[in-house]
């Protein structure tokens, strides 16, 4: 039971370019999450999924993506690389809406848009 | 969701209790108050979380007003590796809010020998 995989941990992309950030969980979780945390701050929600096939838009959206073609994964596309999107990106899941359930997050990604 | 107000630090010795202060003045009566830390960098990691009921885990307790505006999670004997920003978040569990959580800015702890 691996929890929460994210891929890559680190990543410098030059801006304009995309990139995919990986998201898996092995929990059968039906929420996922993609959070950012920029130095010093909290952590600032961008998307979510309560389910395949269902994702919506959090606090921050502007230049991701999102898709959940299925339970396990949530990956998280960025277009067109800024220097504003320099941040760790953390994903998230729970298992669903009983406030007994907390979330499980995996390790980050740090990315550096140069 | 409600909001929360922390202070931004504070330090404690190690092996003495840690008492970290929340305040939910607006919270709402099915708003539940969860606590989260983040150890350097790291993902956040759940702790406790409570209605109105005093909660104890193996991790921590949650010590939860009469009148619910304001709440203290206690670290019973604190340990250099609890170092790390405390979050306190109140929410309501329902499907149409997708169970999110809003993180502020926490509260700094420092873990002092």
């Amino acid at each position: 039971n691996a929890g929460v995989t994210q891929t890559p941990k680190f990543r410098i992309l030059k801006i304009g370019q995309s990139m995919t950030l990986q998201c898996t969980q092995d929990m059968n979780h039906n929420y996922m999450y993609w959070y950012r945390q920029d130095p010093g701050m909290g952590l600032k929600l961008i998307y979510y999924s309560v389910g395949a096939g269902i994702t919506d838009k959090g606090e921050v959206p502007n230049g991701y993506n999102v898709s959940r073609s299925t339970t396990e994964d949530f990956p998280l596309r960025l277009e067109l690389a800024a220097p504003s999107q320099t941040s760790v990106y953390f994903c998230a899941s729970s298992y669903g809406l009983r406030a007994n359930y907390g979330y499980t997050f995996g390790s980050g990604t740090r990315l550096t848009v140069v | 969701d409600a909001k929360t107000t922390q202070p931004p630090s504070m330090d404690c010795a190690e092996g003495r209790a840690a008492n970290l202060p929340c305040n939910h003045s607006t919270i709402s009566g099915n708003e539940y108050v969860y606590w989260y830390r983040q150890i350097h960098s790291q993902g956040p990691q759940y702790i406790i979380h409570g209605l109105k009921n005093n909660e104890t885990n193996e991790m921590a307790s949650l010590i939860i007003t009469e009148d619910r505006k304001s709440s203290t999670l206690i670290l019973p004997h604190a340990t250099l590796r609890d170092t790390a920003v405390y979050y306190c978040i109140v929410r309501v569990a329902q499907e149409a809010a997708g169970n999110k959580l809003t993180f502020g800015g926490g509260t700094r702890v420092l873990v002092k020998p």
